[in-house]
């Protein structure tokens, strides 16, 4: 079975980093682009940055340019978001997804991130 | 960006009923590959979101064929033929036709 499990998360303050991590198993990792979204609470889904299967192809949402770093390591199955610069706006649950051309058809559970001073 | 305008915002429905959303896009999502990237998505309470059809009427694995989806350029609709009380829950359409990807704003499905 597909599964996808974020870890990282938790309170951080305002101009803090974080690194979330997804750490994925039940299929072939390296043969897949994958995903990261956030839900603030209360709120509905937002896309936040895309990866290629080989790490050579990134994009990000606007808000998040500059301050945001998707990046994957293959041989350990695992999707990375490094944060910096964190925001009140960031707060939210962090969800990672697998993308098999232009489709999220996994996602895992979650991790919440909370930004506060 | 594109905009997804999904109404209604909320939709309470008798069990054993049929439901609607419709998925209105601001521009065509048919793709250059020909394809057109808009999904359906279902988040229960206190779940992560769930994908029940993709590239418009494609149900994906495991998900009762009660649901089904049609649309086409700009307009698109998630059908559910029978309601059951496991429907509750908020559901989004999606766009990965081009960046950035985007969502609508939720319908919630509830019981009357």
């Amino acid at each position: 079975d597909v599964q996808l499990l974020e870890s990282g998360g938790g309170l951080v303050q305002p101009g803090g980093s974080m690194r979330l991590s997804c750490a994925a198993s039940g299929f072939t990792f390296r043969t897949y682009a994958m995903n990261w979204f956030r839900q603030a609470p209360g709120k509905g889904l937002e896309w936040v940055a895309v990866i290629g299967n080989t790490g050579e192809y990134t994009n990000y949402e606007d808000s998040v340019k500059g301050r945001f770093t998707i990046s994957r390591d293959n041989s350990k199955n695992t999707l990375y978001l490094q944060m910096s610069s964190l925001r009140a706006e960031d707060t939210g649950v962090y969800y990672c997804a697998r993308e098999p051309t232009g489709v999220f058809d996994h996602w895992g559970q979650g991790s919440l991130v909370t930004v506060s001073s | 960006d594109i905009v997804l305008t999904q109404t209604p915002p909320s939709s309470p429905v008798t069990l054993g009923q049929p439901a609607s959303i419709s998925c209105r896009s601001s521009e065509s999502l048919v793709h250059s590959d020909g394809n057109t990237y808009l999904h359906w998505l279902q988040q229960r309470p206190g779940q992560a979101p769930r994908l029940l059809i993709y590239k418009i009427s494609n149900r994906f694995s495991g998900v009762p064929d009660r649901f089904s989806g049609s649309g086409a350029g700009t307009d698109f609709t998630l059908k559910i033929s029978r309601v059951e009380a496991e429907d509750v829950g908020v559901y989004y359409c999606t766009q990965a036709s081009q960046f950035p990807y985007t969502f609508g704003q939720g319908t919630k499905l509830e019981i009357k």
